[in-house]
């Protein structure tokens, strides 16, 4: 069956440090990964789609890279900051109509 | 412009009562979704709508669960007869649709709803 895989614990960072992020993926060939960003008591914010074809990708502090034979995705938040501690979803589509399967999730912490 | 709005956001039953949750999605956005959020997982799909007419629910436990989106836009989900296992977040989330009749990629959730079945 279909499973997505995100680190289960938590990840403690320093302030100014890049903090990387896995979502690795079995039994999918998908076309697209996208990236969500869940503060608590709030919704998932979408942050990056990337594409099969596409290697990385960039938006301003943030980088994901897609490597469809590891079947792996990394998030990267260069120079972190406290206000990015929140919880990191990966999803992936399932069949017709964008109809996501989400990760667990990692929770990230950025201490000062 | 408006976010995705939902009511209630906080909503604590016994079990084997009813419950109904409401969503208005972002004015124009065609396909909605309701997701269900267990403490610790990642939102699961329950079903979702392209304007009136539903496109899949098939994780939606349909002896229990039903919803509608009548005039193709605002939702209403409901539980009947709620069960424990049914505490969770309820997220309703919306996007627009291509020039293909495909929804857009990027969905834009709601707040959500707290559901704890006593």
């Amino acid at each position: 069956s279909q499973k997505i895989e995100q680190n289960s614990e938590a990840l403690n960072i320093q302030e100014g440090k890049t903090a990387t992020l896995t979502c690795n993926y079995t039994n999918y060939s998908p076309a697209y990964l996208q990236w969500y960003r869940q503060d608590p008591g709030r919704g998932p914010v979408f942050l990056l789609l990337i594409r099969e074809n596409e290697k990385e990708k960039r938006k301003e502090r943030l980088k994901v890279t897609f490597d469809t034979t590891l079947k792996q995705s990394l998030f990267h938040i260069t120079a972190s900051q406290p206000a990015d501690s929140a919880t990191y979803l990966c999803a992936l589509p399932r069949g017709y109509g964008n109809k996501l399967v989400f990760g667990a999730g990692t929770i990230l912490r950025v201490k000062s | 412009e408006a976010g995705v709005a939902q009511s209630p956001r906080y909503k604590i039953i016994e079990k084997r009562q009813s419950v109904a949750f409401w969503c208005n999605p972002i004015s124009g956005h065609a396909t909605l979704y309701w997701y269900q959020q267990i403490l610790g997982q990642g939102p699961k799909l329950l079903i979702q709508f392209q304007n009136n007419g539903v496109v899949d629910d098939s994780q939606l436990p349909k002896d229990r669960f039903s919803a509608e989106r009548l005039k193709g836009v605002d939702s209403t989900l409901k539980i009947q007869p709620a069960k424990l296992e049914d505490s969770a977040v309820y997220l309703c989330a919306s996007s627009l649709v291509r020039g293909t009749g495909r929804p857009s990629y990027e969905q834009y959730f709601g707040p959500g709803t707290r559901l704890t079945v006593t």
